[in-house]
C-alpha cells in the first residue's frame, strides 16, 4: 500500500511568486491535514479535510493560503504571494474515519525556501 | 487547548549510553499521545503511542514512553543508543475526536556520538 506521497520535495522561490504543493493522501483515507514547521520550531496544524470539505481551517496563517481537495482525492496548498517568513516544511498526512484507526500517517513533507 | 513542551532542543549521548527525552504537555481534556521521529532526510513517522492501558508503551526499536497522568509527563527513553537513533523526536498530543488534530512539541534532536 503507497503511503502519503507530496510534490514537489523541494522548492525554491522569490518573494512574490506563486507556488502549489501537493498531498497524494492514502487510498480511501477520508481525512487529510496539512501541517508545516518553520524555522526549526514546532510543527503546526493548518487544516484539515473530511473527503473534499475543509472540516477545521483555524491553522491557516492568512488569505494568502489557499488549500483544496478536488473530488476528495489529492490536495493542492497554494501560496499566493509567497513571503520570507513562509520558508519552512510542509507535511501532509491522512487518516481513515471507520473502525476507530484515526492514526495519522504522514508523508515526507515539502520543504519551501523564499528568497 | 492543548500545549506540548519539550524541554530539550538538542540532546547529544554517546552510542550505548541511556537517554531520556523529556515532554510534558497540558490539556483540558483527555487527550492520546505519540512520538514521532524524523530520521535525516525523511518524514515523520509514528515511533510509539498512548491510547489507553498500560502506562508504559514501547516501540519495536528499543523506546519506550510512560504516560504520567499527575505530572503530565510522557518521556520517552532508552537504555542503550545506537548511532541510527540518530533523529529529531517531536511529542504530540491528539484529542479523542476522530477529526482531532495534531499538536506538537519543538522537536528534540538527538545526537549520538561513537
Amino acid at each position: 500500500e503507497a503511503g502519503v506521497t507530496q510534490f514537489p520535495s523541494h522548492s525554491v522561490i522569490e518573494k512574490g511568486q506563486t507556488v502549489t504543493l501537493r498531498c497524494d493522501p492514502i487510498s480511501g483515507h477520508d481525512n487529510l491535514y496539512w501541517y508545516r514547521r518553520v524555522m526549526g520550531k514546532e510543527i503546526k496544524f493548518l487544516l484539515h479535510f473530511v473527503k473534499e470539505s475543509k472540516q477545521d481551517e483555524s491553522g491557516m496563517p492568512n488569505n494568502r493560503f489557499l488549500a483544496e481537495r478536488t473530488g476528495g482525492t489529492y490536495s493542492t496548498l497554494k501560496v499566493q504571494p509567497a513571503e520570507l517568513e513562509d520558508s519552512g516544511v510542509y507535511f501532509c498526512a491522512s487518516s481513515q474515519s471507520l473502525g476507530g484507526k484515526y492514526e495519522q500517517y504522514f508523508g515526507p513533507g515539502t520543504r519551501l525556501t523564499v528568497t | 487547548a492543548q500545549s506540548v513542551t519539550q524541554l530539550d532542543s538538542q540532546v547529544p549521548v554517546f552510542e550505548e549510553a541511556p537517554v531520556e527525552l523529556r515532554c510534558n504537555y497540558s490539556s483540558s481534556v483527555s487527550v492520546y499521545l505519540f512520538w514521532y521521529v524524523q530520521y535525516p532526510n525523511q518524514g515523520l513517522q509514528l515511533l510509539l503511542k498512548y491510547l489507553s492501558g498500560s502506562t508504559l508503551v514501547e516501540s519495536i526499536n528499543g523506546f519506550e514512553a510512560e504516560f504520567n497522568k499527575s505530572q503530565t509527563s510522557f518521556h520517552l527513553r532508552k537504555p542503550s543508543v545506537h548511532i541510527s537513533d540518530t533523529a529529531e523526536y517531536f511529542c504530540a498530543v491528539r484529542g479523542y475526536s476522530s477529526a482531532s488534530k495534531i499538536i506538537f512539541g519543538s522537536g528534540t534532536r538527538l545526537s549520538i556520538r561513537p
